[in-house]
């Protein structure tokens, strides 16, 4: 099946620094993926749309300077959280789609610890 | 995506059947019913889908009620390792294009020995 991977899987950093993350589909070109926001106890919450080759799609509320996208190729999207602050402590969860295809798949999630 | 409801929390013996119920009742034509589960700290698992038929397979069973208003998600024989939260969810399936998943809160199932 269909495999999405994240790295890394857990990383703490110092408020004000910023977190990259990445997410690859490992068996198949993904040209749509999302990422997703996930606080304790409480559902995933979409955060925006990445298309290989052009530029994300936000969702409202999400400021799209702080949480910097780059869907470079197809097999790779990152996430990158700058000037992180304790409030962006959360679990992220990217998603993708295969190409010609409509099946989603999930990577198993980053957590972010921000002290 | 049309908007689901679940119940928020529910119970079952392990060994017996797990039965998920979902509200859909403004499907459209065109949309599947997807289930997905998230175990504690993973990302989510793709269970099964379904337009209008039940589906079965090697995780599951998706009923689907006649007018597609509502549906129910079997497990048959629950383990410990089914505890999860359960996402009913409904989006349109086009070979080429793409719908965003959007989550609800699900239904946290427990699975008590």
């Amino acid at each position: 099946g269909a495999v999405v991977s994240q790295h890394p899987s857990r990383v703490i950093c110092k408020s004000g620094t910023s977190v990259k993350i990445e997410c690859r589909s490992l068996d198949f070109q993904a040209t749509t993926m999302f990422w997703y926001r996930q606080f304790p106890k409480q559902s995933l919450m979409l955060m925006a749309t990445s298309n290989e080759g052009s530029k994300a799609t936000y969702e409202q509320g999400v400021e799209k300077d702080k949480f910097l996208i780059n869907h470079a190729s197809l097999t790779l999207s990152t996430l990158t959280v700058t000037s992180a602050h304790p409030e962006d402590s959360s679990f992220y969860i990217c998603s993708a789609i295969e190409r010609g295809y409509n099946e989603q798949f999930f990577g198993p999630g980053t957590r972010l610890t921000v002290l | 995506d049309a908007k689901t409801t679940q119940p928020p929390s529910m119970d079952c013996a392990e060994g017996r059947a797990a039965n998920l119920p979902c509200n859909h009742s403004t499907i459209s034509g065109n949309e599947y019913v997807y289930w997905y589960r998230q175990i504690h700290s993973q990302g989510p698992q793709y269970i099964i889908h379904g337009l209008k038929n039940n589906e079965t397979n090697e995780m599951a069973s998706l009923i689907i009620t006649e007018d597609r208003k509502s549906s129910t998600l079997i497990l048959p024989h629950a383990t410990l390792r089914d505890t999860a939260v359960y996402y009913c969810i409904v989006r349109s399936r086009q070979a080429g294009g793409y719908q965003k998943v959007t989550f609800g809160i699900g239904t946290k199932l427990q699975v008590i020995p």
